[in-house]
């Protein structure tokens, strides 16, 4: 079993739309949590980061964690065609010096 | 300015050939990285450096030697390249004892070995 599994997708929605990404880990000592943009070609992005259960806000993403279930996700309200782009799901766990990647899952968004 | 910096942007060189990539961070951050990215998107960690003392390797070939002078470089010295090689590698940093802290990355490094 991969530390953090992400579907690759892609993941095409029409703008306007939610769209949903999703990321499972295995270590139930993660305590934290981010989602990164990656454009193609370029470096990865944070686009928000939770840290406990529950949902956190940020403009149009919303980052949901779910501890109990090993879960987290993403939504993107109100798509833009300039929100395609693969999205990555990273962790962390206290005293492992590294953050761990899912393989990311590609959005593209129809206009 | 640029939080962290990695040079070169490209890199094309022969099979056999020695390579280094430079990566400079101006955050004040005590913890480095290497990542490769292949070209299925998948990072993966190499290196972790913390306040210039090697913490992690993760299971990189020797050939792979990073080197970090003082907490705001880490250099990665590749010998004896080899195809399987060819990738995105990226450098990184962060404050690791400082809750939430999120990873900044340089700008990649493309390695193609030919």
């Amino acid at each position: 079993q991969k530390e953090v599994e992400q579907n690759s997708g892609p993941l095409s929605v029409p703008e306007g739309a939610i769209a949903s990404l999703n990321c499972t880990y295995s270590d139930r000592g993660s305590q934290s949590f981010f989602w990164y943009r990656q454009y193609s070609g370029k470096s990865p992005e944070l686009i928000m980061f939770i840290y406990s259960n529950g949902d956190k806000e940020d403009g149009r993403f919303t980052a949901q964690l779910n501890k109990a279930s090993q879960y987290v996700s993403l939504l993107i309200r109100d798509s833009q065609p300039s929100d395609s782009a693969t999205y990555l799901c990273a962790v962390n766990s206290p005293g492992t010096y590294k953050y761990i990647f899912g393989t990311g899952t590609r959005l593209k968004v129809l206009a | 300015d640029t939080a962290v910096s990695q040079t070169p942007k490209y890199l094309v060189t022969q099979m056999g050939n020695d390579k280094s990539i430079k990566c400079e961070q101006n955050l004040g951050h005590d913890t480095m990285y290497w990542y490769k990215q292949d070209s299925k998107k998948f990072l993966k960690i190499m290196f972790s450096y913390n306040n210039k003392e090697l913490i992690i390797n993760e299971t990189v070939p020797n050939r792979f030697s990073p080197k970090s002078p003082d907490k705001a470089h880490l250099n990665l010295h590749i010998n004896s390249l080899e195809l399987g090689d060819s990738a995105v590698y990226f450098c990184a940093s962060s404050q690791w004892h400082r809750e939430n802290e999120k990873l900044f990355f340089g700008s990649g490094t493309q390695l193609s070995v030919l």
